[in-house]
């Protein structure tokens, strides 16, 4: 079935460096996307989300970018600290469905 | 704003007893999904209630597991009998609609020795 998966199982980087996170979706009919944080030993973590009348959205350090002819959903964080070592996942929400489809997962590693 | 709240965040039990988890949602909210995360499976939704009426149970792995939700506040998942398969951390996550934002508990780490 149609599922969300991410391209880099791990990503590492140096602190202070600007990260991409990246995820590919395959449900064109998708219109609100997540992403979420995990650190060890606590439950995924709100980070930013889009719609899918959107292309980019802005937080605080993250950027997500949504390129809907190519199905693929992007997050930046700016400036890598320690504290972003973490597993990221994206999720997809179908129209007014409840259910969250997550990908995989991917590993971010910052290195001091 | 506390957030979602679990309990207990750790549970070791023995094969065959009865585990029960719980779980407080954060205020408002009129949903509530239970998930299991595992390494080989990533999470999964068990249940997912809204307005207190499980709605979607269809993820409930087998009639060893349920879950109730008595009230606006609380919910419960319970597995009896438990098994090591049953292994996993159980997250509870809240939001305000049913295809809104999902907010996740700190989870309950289950070992079923």
């Amino acid at each position: 079935g149609e599922s969300v998966g991410l391209h880099l199982p791990t990503l590492s980087v140096q602190e202070g460096d600007n990260s991409i996170i990246n995820c590919a979706y395959s449900n064109s009919a998708s219109d609100y996307f997540i992403w979420y944080k995990q650190e060890s030993g606590k439950g995924p973590q709100f980070i930013i989300d889009i719609r899918s009348n959107m292309d980019k959205r802005q937080g605080q350090r993250v950027t997500v970018l949504l390129n809907k002819t190519v199905k693929h959903l992007s997050l930046q964080i700016a400036a890598t600290q320690p504290g972003d070592s973490a597993v990221y996942f994206c999720a997809e929400i179908l129209g007014s469905n409840y259910k969250l489809t997550f990908g995989k997962g991917t590993l971010l590693t910052v290195n001091p | 704003d506390a957030g979602v709240i679990q309990s207990p965040r750790h549970e070791v039990t023995e094969m065959g007893q009865e585990v029960t988890l719980r779980c407080k949602p954060i205020s408002g909210h009129n949903s509530l999904f239970w998930y299991r995360q595992t390494m080989m499976r990533g999470l999964e939704l068990l249940i997912y209630f809204n307005n207190n009426v499980p709605i979607d149970d269809s993820g409930m792995p087998e009639d060893r597991f349920s879950a109730k939700m008595p009230n606006a506040s609380f919910s419960t998942l319970k597995i009896q009998p438990s098994e090591p398969r049953d292994s996993a951390v159980y997250f509870c996550a809240s939001s305000a609609t049913g295809a809104g934002t999902q907010y996740f508990g700190p989870g309950t780490r289950l070992l079923v020795l």
